[in-house]
């Protein structure tokens, strides 16, 4: 079985800051993806940042990157020059490949408000 | 392109009806899947399809059924439904994760709000 945990249900920062979401996760599987979706109120999911577990160099989109630990199993989500319209709940999950059997596994979630 | 979408947006049950839940995607894609989310506990897979006319189990299949006789749609059914299934559903869709070619992303439907009284 997989697990992706989020410690931090809730989180704030004040905009044009800087805020992390951790996320922890763990798996068997030497082969895998990570996943930071942003649910906003409209309530419609949406794809952050992703991360390839076989590549070492961490992801970067624009004013988000990721610090990807493969040896701890950690993954959090930077979030540079806050913006108010980064306000939302935000998602980490995993993927397996497992031919057939690829799955995604969600964590809680992290409520993340912005401060003006 | 409308990407993913679902239908209802809104719906309440009493208990012991039933209902389907109808996703569709027009993106080719062979994967699909539906999510339930409930308050604290992020999104959980209740059945998954990986292409026409397969079927599988996810983390919380019990009390709902599947259908994929088409590629682009993909039938979640209630068929006694229970206050217990009061949720938020979710449909998503991709392409197959082993082709490294494509990007990994599950695209996701708006979602159903579902009230089982």
């Amino acid at each position: 079985a997989q697990t992706v945990t989020q410690s931090q249900p809730e989180m704030s920062v004040q905009e044009a800051e800087t805020v992390t979401l951790s996320c922890t996760y763990d798996t068997s599987e030497s082969d895998y993806y990570l996943f930071w979706y942003k649910q906003p109120p409209s309530r419609q999911m949406i794809l952050v940042i992703r991360q390839e577990a076989y590549k070492q160099q961490n992801a970067t989109e624009n004013r988000f990157s990721v610090n990807f630990q493969k040896a701890a199993k950690s993954f959090s989500l930077k979030i540079s020059d806050s913006q108010l319209g980064d306000a939302a709940m935000y998602f980490c999950a995993l993927l397996r490949l497992n031919f057939g059997n690829e799955k995604l596994t969600f964590g809680t979630g992290t409520r993340l408000t912005i401060i003006p | 392109n409308a990407g993913v979408t679902q239908t209802p947006k809104f719906r309440v049950l009493k208990t012991g009806q039933s209902m389907t839940l109808l996703c569709a995607q027009d993106m080719n894609h062979e994967y699909m899947y539906w999510y339930r989310q409930d308050p604290g506990m992020g999104l959980r897979l209740i059945h998954y399809s990986v292409g026409e006319g397969t079927t599988a189990k996810g983390e919380v299949p019990d009390g709902y059924n599947v259908s994929r006789l088409k590629k682009q749609n993909f039938l979640l059914g209630l068929e006694s439904a229970a206050p217990s299934q009061t949720s938020v559903y979710f449909c998503a869709s991709s392409y197959s994760p082993r082709l490294l070619t494509r990007n990994n992303e599950q695209f996701f439907g708006p979602g159903t709000r579902l009230t089982v009284l």
